[in-house]
């Protein structure tokens, strides 16, 4: 069955700090694919990355950074020197070749930054 | 461009109304879905279509039709609303299969009563 979890429903860290947030995933497909996506409190969705299954490379892309791990499942989101603006609920999500790409939604982790 | 457009941005709906959410992409997309959005569940797939003419179930189909007559339009479709159908719903659309970047319309807030 395919299955996203984002084990921590909401963070809260001062601005400044380093945070990560949870991804573990369930497949049975060898080819599949894993997305970030942040929603900011005005609502709409907004795409920050895609991997393949095939590439664990890590990837950073200013102040964030995604570890893919294949043996483990996981593929954490961390936020470097946290900012308020980054105060949004992000999820997680899974796509799998061999049922037609739908991509499956995590419940979301709300992540505050405080000042 | 426009990108992914849906309407109304707002509506309430009282118990056995029916109504249609309008979704509309301008970027030639094949694919082409419709999520719900409730507090603590996250986005759950409703329906999706990966082209013209194709149309199949995801998570939570029960109580939604839809239809893609063409590859611009994705409309979702409630026949007799119910007060769990209350939510916010998302329409989204990809290049080809969904295992590409989706962008997301702004939403709409549907109540019940």
């Amino acid at each position: 069955a395919q299955k996203v979890t984002q084990a921590q429903t909401e963070i809260s860290v001062v601005e400044k700090e380093d945070v990560t947030l949870d991804c573990v995933y369930e497949t049975r497909d060898t080819t599949y694919y894993l997305f970030w996506y942040k929603q900011p409190p005005s609502g709409e969705l907004v795409f920050l990355i895609r991997r393949n299954s095939f590439d664990e490379q890590n990837e950073i892309s200013g102040r964030y950074s995604w570890n893919f791990q294949k043996s483990t499942s996981s593929f954490n989101f961390t936020i470097t020197a946290s900012q308020v603006v980054d105060s949004a609920v992000y999820f997680c999500a899974l796509s799998e070749e061999d049922r037609d790409d739908k991509i499956i939604f995590g419940k979301g982790t709300r992540l505050h930054i405080l000042p | 461009n426009a990108g992914v457009t849906q309407t109304p941005k707002f509506q309430v709906l009282k118990t056995g109304q029916s109504m249609t959410l309008q979704c509309a992409q301008d970027m030639n997309h094949e694919y082409m879905s419709w999520y719900r959005q409730d507090p603590g569940m996250g986005l759950r797939l409703i329906h999706y279509s990966v082209g013209a003419g194709i149309t199949d179930q995801g998570e939570v189909p029960n109580g939604y039709n839809v239809s893609r007559s063409t590859t611009e339009d994705f409309p979702l479709r409630l026949l007799s609303a119910a007060p769990s159908q209350t939510s916010v719903y998302f329409c989204a659309s990809s290049i080809q299969e969904g295992n590409t970047e989706a962008f997301f319309g702004q939403g709409t807030r549907l109540t019940v009563v």
